[in-house]
């Protein structure tokens, strides 16, 4: 069974530039995250997809980070513009259910890194 | 309040000793605990999950659940070299979106 896959795995890009990563859940998983995680910090909610629908954005800085999951598989993570602290990497998971015996399975990451 | 907390430092402990790793959580109405291990660079995994009061074992390793005191703890018993990780304890809500919230995890470091 394939993993959960995300790309690119690396960016780097310089303050005020735009940024997307995308993610491709596991094969049937309804429900994808998106989670940022600081050097020497646990895993920080951005938003969380059940099936294309939002269900839970309270963590997501509106104001410069955008993610859509148009057809209930695949998604896409924007940060515009970007600022020093986002230097992040950048997880994506999946799950079969939301329901609260899931088990979260992650992708490989994206580390971005703001000069 | 943070919704997980760890506060414990990096714990070294020798190869065949018992690491003892702590986390508390502020949602009272939390129902689904859990802990994930996550290797320098990597994703973390699923290692324990428990849902009810007491302990539950899998292997070398024992998750504890004190759902009065908000405390879940995780025990590895005859630590190895490959358990020397960072591990996250996460606790998920269970009204609303059903997040899944993070510590910011313990530093085990396993020495020979």
């Amino acid at each position: 069974e394939a993993g959960v896959a995300q790309s690119p795995r690396y960016k780097i890009i310089e303050k005020r530039q735009s940024v997307a990563f995308w993610c491709n859940p596991i094969s049937g998983h309804a429900t994808l995250y998106w989670y940022q995680q600081i050097l020497g910090q646990g895993p920080k909610l951005l938003i969380q997809f059940q099936n294309n629908g939002v269900v839970d954005d309270s963590q997501l800085p509106k104001d410069r980070f955008s993610a859509e999951r148009l057809k209930g598989v695949d998604s896409t993570l924007k940060i515009q513009p970007a600022k020093l602290e986002d230097s992040a990497v950048y997880l994506c998971a999946s799950s079969f259910t939301r329901a609260h015996t899931g088990e979260l399975f992650f992708g490989e990451g994206s580390r971005l890194t703001v000069l | 309040q943070k919704e997980v907390e760890q506060n414990s430092g990096p714990l070294s402990v020798p190869e065949g000793a018992i690491a003892s790793l702590n986390c508390t959580y502020s949602d009272r109405g939390s129902q689904s605990f859990f802990w994930y291990r996550q290797y320098s660079g990597k994703s973390p995994e699923l290692i324990m999950s428990i849902y009810s009061n007491g302990d539950k074992e899998d292997g070398r390793f024992t998750a504890q659940l004190n759902k009065a005191s908000q405390y879940v703890s995780l025990l590895i018993r005859d630590s190895q070299p490959s358990d020397s990780a960072t591990y996250l304890c996460a606790v998920r809500r269970r009204y609303g979106s059903n997040r899944l919230a993070f510590g910011k995890g313990n530093q085990v470091v396993v020495i020979p």
